[in-house]
């Protein structure tokens, strides 16, 4: 059982277009990450939220983390091919030391 | 600065031969992840390190599976014997500090056993 469910699992859209991929989770951690893997490449981080509401952008990227800290959302504006890859939230805890990473959702972005 | 490096990055092997996957995370990071990574599972936990010391192997899948870390650049995953359902991409990480810092993965041991 995955702790982190992230949906949807797959998504593919046109250059241009704006998404919403969702990360979440019954329990609640105190840092929440988003990465990008592509093909062949280990994940790479994008950003680290850690406060309830908290909201980061990173260009087009907005990155939200629930109220309550149990969910958070990847939102792209204007979509690029260069964004297409799997995206991956992970959750940690400060208790233990651990990470745990959501299920992926798989973005294809077409010219 | 060199980043986490792993070898070999692709492997092909019999069933029931042993595999050694290898880890050198980045100088100064105290804790050692190896995960694994499948279509079906996605990217899984397998066992941490901090200061070179396994905290937690709860997600290593059964004793066929080993994993050291005789000192802080150095770490294995040792699979022994191997078998077809053991196929994945198996990365390792490395962190400095704790939960809520970067973490940074290798480039991935790709692994097929036939």
């Amino acid at each position: 059982t995955q702790l982190l469910e992230q949906s949807p699992q797959f998504l593919s859209i046109q250059e241009g277009e704006n998404l919403t991929v969702y990360c979440n989770s019954s329990s609640v951690f105190s840092s929440l990450q988003w990465y990008r893997q592509e093909p062949g490449e280990g994940p790479v981080l994008l950003v680290t939220v850690v406060t309830g509401g908290e909201v980061k952008k990173l260009k087009r990227l907005t990155f939200q983390f629930g109220d309550a800290r149990k969910d958070s959302s990847l939102h792209i504006t204007a979509a690029q091919p260069g964004d297409t890859g799997l995206y991956l939230c992970a959750g940690g805890r400060n208790t233990g030391n651990q990470f745990y990473f959501g299920t992926g959702t798989s973005l294809t972005v077409i010219p | 600065d060199a980043g986490v490096i792993q070898s070999p990055r692709h492997e092909v092997t019999e069933m029931g031969q042993e595999v050694t996957l290898r880890c050198k995370p980045i100088s100064g990071h105290n804790s050692l992840f190896w995960y694994r990574q499948t279509m079906m599972r996605g990217l899984e936990l397998l066992i941490y390190f901090n200061n070179n010391v396994p905290i937690d192997d709860s997600g290593m899948p059964e004793d066929r599976f080993s994993a050291k870390m005789p000192n802080a650049s150095f770490s294995t995953l040792k699979i022994q014997p191997s078998e077809p359902r053991d196929s994945a991409v198996y990365f390792c990480a490395s962190r400095q500090g704790f939960s809520g810092n970067t973490i940074y993965f290798g480039e991935g041991s790709w692994l097929t056993v036939v």
